[in-house]
């Protein structure tokens, strides 16, 4: 079993939709969790950094962590075209070093 | 534009060649990363250097070897690569203190292995 788990997708909605994008993890001793943006031919961009369970709000963007249920989201508002890319979600394993992803997954905003 | 910068952003060599990546950060950071990313894939981490020091080498083969001359730079000097070594490399970086601090990328070297 992957220590975290993401649907690859492709995931296509109409722009203006809510987008939600989902993660399980398998380890109950992960705390901090984080979603990356990665646009075609560029690095990972830092989108949203958690600790714990509860939500977090950064403008269209929420991120969820439900430690009962080792399952984090990020919910996406008034979705548009420019947020087309592939969401990783991510969290520390092996000590505070150790990034481990989700295989990511690809959303396309359509008009 | 990131504020991890990575040179050069694309690069064709041969099996035979030697060649540098370069990665440079001014955000006083003190954790530095190489990854890898294959097409469609999550990136894989290589090598994570703590303070100036190597910390983390993830089993990497030893045609790849890193360098972090100092606090601000880290290089990855390639040699006698194979062609599944063509891949996306991104460098990043992160606070040391405390633990767990989220890492900020750059947008990577595009590799290509002829």
């Amino acid at each position: 079993q992957k220590e975290v788990e993401q649907d690859p997708g492709p995931l296509s909605v109409p722009e203006g939709a809510i987008v939600s994008l989902n993660c399980t993890y398998s380890n109950s001793a992960f705390q901090y969790f984080m979603w990356y943006r990665q646009y075609s031919r560029k690095g990972p961009e830092l989108l949203m950094y958690t600790y714990s369970s509860g939500n977090k709000e950064d403008g269209r963007f929420t991120a969820q962590v439900d430690k009962s249920s080792k399952y984090i989201s990020l919910f996406i508002r008034d979705s548009q075209p420019s947020d087309s890319a592939t969401y990783l979600c991510a969290t520390f394993s092996g000590g505070g070093n150790k990034l481990t992803f989700g295989t990511g997954t690809q959303l396309k905003v359509e008009l | 534009d990131t504020e991890v910068t990575q040179t050069p952003k694309h690069l064709v060599m041969g099996m035979t060649n030697k060649k540098s990546l370069k990665c440079e950060q001014h955000m006083g950071h003190r954790a530095m990363y190489w990854y890898k990313q294959k097409a469609k894939k999550p990136p894989e981490l290589m090598f994570v250097y703590s303070y100036e020091k190597l910390s983390i080498n993830e089993s990497v083969p030893s045609r790849f070897s890193p360098e972090c001359p100092n606090s601000s730079l880290l290089n990855l000097h390639l040699h006698a690569l194979q062609p599944e070594d063509s891949a996306l490399y991104l460098c990043a970086s992160s606070q040391e203190r405390p633990g767990n601090q989220p890492q900020h990328f750059g947008d990577g070297t595009r590799l290509s292995i002829l």
